[in-house]
């Protein structure tokens, strides 16, 4: 079955810095990765799904970034503030028939000023 | 747009009781919901995946009838946690996915229920 694997539980940076956050994932490749944030006591928040064939995607001061061949996603922060602290949660379909989401235990991101 | 609205949000029940957790889009129609838990510093676990007008399907190793779950409509899904024990005792979450969204679409989540059992 599909795994996921977000490296960092926990993520330390100085505001104004870029935020680098990791997810691999072990089987096969899904056709789209999505990227969620979740705030303590809340439910999880869309933030941006990269396909396949995408290389990159950005909104904002967000860039994801999708690599089929290392089976990985980079999330990317860049102009970080204490605002973005939150944990950044790693989906993808957990079937072949693409519905149902599994996640990644997150990484914790803590933006100091 | 896109509100998936989760109630109650926080309930503590004895032991032995039962619990029903409502989930609602307010202001598109779902398809699916799903049903995850989150325990501490863990991972959303996928519990199941309701589909409006029939039977869940539930993960492996989650009990269908200690969690029903009942979707009789395209903006209501209920699950309802039965004879409830303190190992239940966890983060319960539902998100919804759009009718039109395909697979792949993004899933809108509710704030979850904190469940406590004494």
């Amino acid at each position: 079955s599909q795994k996921i694997e977000q490296n960092s539980e926990a993520l330390n940076i100085q505001e104004g810095k870029t935020a680098t956050l990791t997810c691999n994932y072990t089987n096969y490749s899904p056709a789209y990765l999505q990227w969620y944030r979740q705030d303590p006591g809340r439910g999880p928040v869309f933030l941006l799904l990269i396909r396949e064939n995408e290389k990159e995607k950005r909104k904002e001061r967000l860039k994801v970034t999708f690599d089929t061949t290392l089976k990985q996603s980079l999330f990317h922060i860049t102009a970080s503030q204490p605002a973005d602290s939150a944990t950044y949660l790693c989906a993808l379909v957990s079937n072949q028939a693409g519905t149902a989401l599994i996640f990644g235990k997150g990484t914790t991101l803590s933006v100091s000023s | 747009g896109a509100v998936v609205s989760q109630h109650p949000s926080r309930v503590i029940c004895k032991s032995g009781t039962s619990v029903k957790i409502e989930c609602r889009s307010l202001d598109f129609q779902a398809t699916t919901m799903f049903w995850y838990r989150q325990f501490p510093k863990q991972s959303l676990m996928l519990m199941a995946t309701s589909n409006e007008g029939s039977k869940a399907t539930y993960e492996q190793g989650v009990e269908k009838d200690k969690f029903l779950i009942n979707h009789a409509s395209l903006t209501l899904s209920t699950l309802t946690v039965t004879s409830a024990h303190p190992e239940d005792s966890s983060f319960y979450i539902c998100s919804a996915a759009m009718v039109a969204g395909g697979p792949g679409s993004p899933l809108h989540f509710g704030n979850g229920t904190r469940l406590t059992v004494t």
